[in-house]
């Protein structure tokens, strides 16, 4: 089956920087993607990886390991606006290209 | 960005009705998705579809249909409401590339 791996919680400090971690198990990978949540809102897409590598985006970066099936989100410069929930997504090319979601990272940005 | 757009944002129901949920978007992407959130447990689809014809169930489609009237339209329908699908609901509509995928504000049901 599929599922995938995040924290719960992160707290940083402002102007700090913070990596929220994603592990991943699916039957058929294609793609990670990382989405904002602010309480409230809806989710917002931040980056999408298919390849191995950084791909860098003002201050949030995602990275893919693909033969590790492990990726992650960086922040720099944190920001207060920065709190909110981060989601790792896999696109799962067995049973038909599904977006599965992780749980959630809850970001605490403290000044 | 798309602009998607759904109604209700709010509704309260009780057990055994028949409720939908509509779901529009204005950048003519192709990809409809229906998802619930539930504290804790993220985001998880309940049903996609990939164009007009193309409709797919997600990981927990038992209890929901849906109907893609038109390339913009996608709704949700609960078929006898049941408390535990007390959730709030999001609709996105998205690109095939790279996986992107816009949401809609989200609309909080509860079934009493």
């Amino acid at each position: 089956g599929q599922s995938l791996e995040q924290p719960s919680e992160v707290t940083a400090v402002e102007g700090a920087i913070v990596q929220i971690n994603c592990t991943y198990q699916t039957s058929g990978f294609y793609g990670l993607s990382w989405y904002q949540q602010h309480d409230g809102g809806a989710p917002t897409f931040l980056s999408y990886n298919a390849l191995d590598g950084l791909e860098e985006t003002g201050r949030f970066s995602s990275f893919l390991s693909r033969s590790d099936s492990y990726g992650y989100l960086l922040l720099q410069e944190l920001q207060m606006k920065d709190s909110a929930s981060y989601f790792c997504a896999v696109r799962d090319q067995g049973g038909g290209f599904k977006t599965i979601f992780g749980a959630g990272t809850r970001l605490f940005v403290k000044a | 960005d798309a602009d998607v757009t759904q109604t209700p944002r709010n509704r309260i129901t009780k057990t055994g009705k028949r409720i939908m949920l509509e779901c529009s978007q204005t950048k003519g992407h192709d990809r409809m998705y229906w998802y619930r959130q539930d504290p804790g447990l993220g985001l998880r689809l309940i049903y996609y579809s990939f164009d007009v014809k193309d409709i797919n169930k997600g990981e927990i489609s038992d209890g929901y249909s849906v109907s893609r009237q038109a390339q913009a339209k996608f709704s949700l329908s609960l078929e006898s409401a049941i408390p535990n699908q007390t959730a709030l609901y999001f609709c996105a509509a998205g690109t095939g590339s790279t996986d992107t995928q816009y949401f809609g504000p989200g609309t909080r049901l509860t079934v009493l």
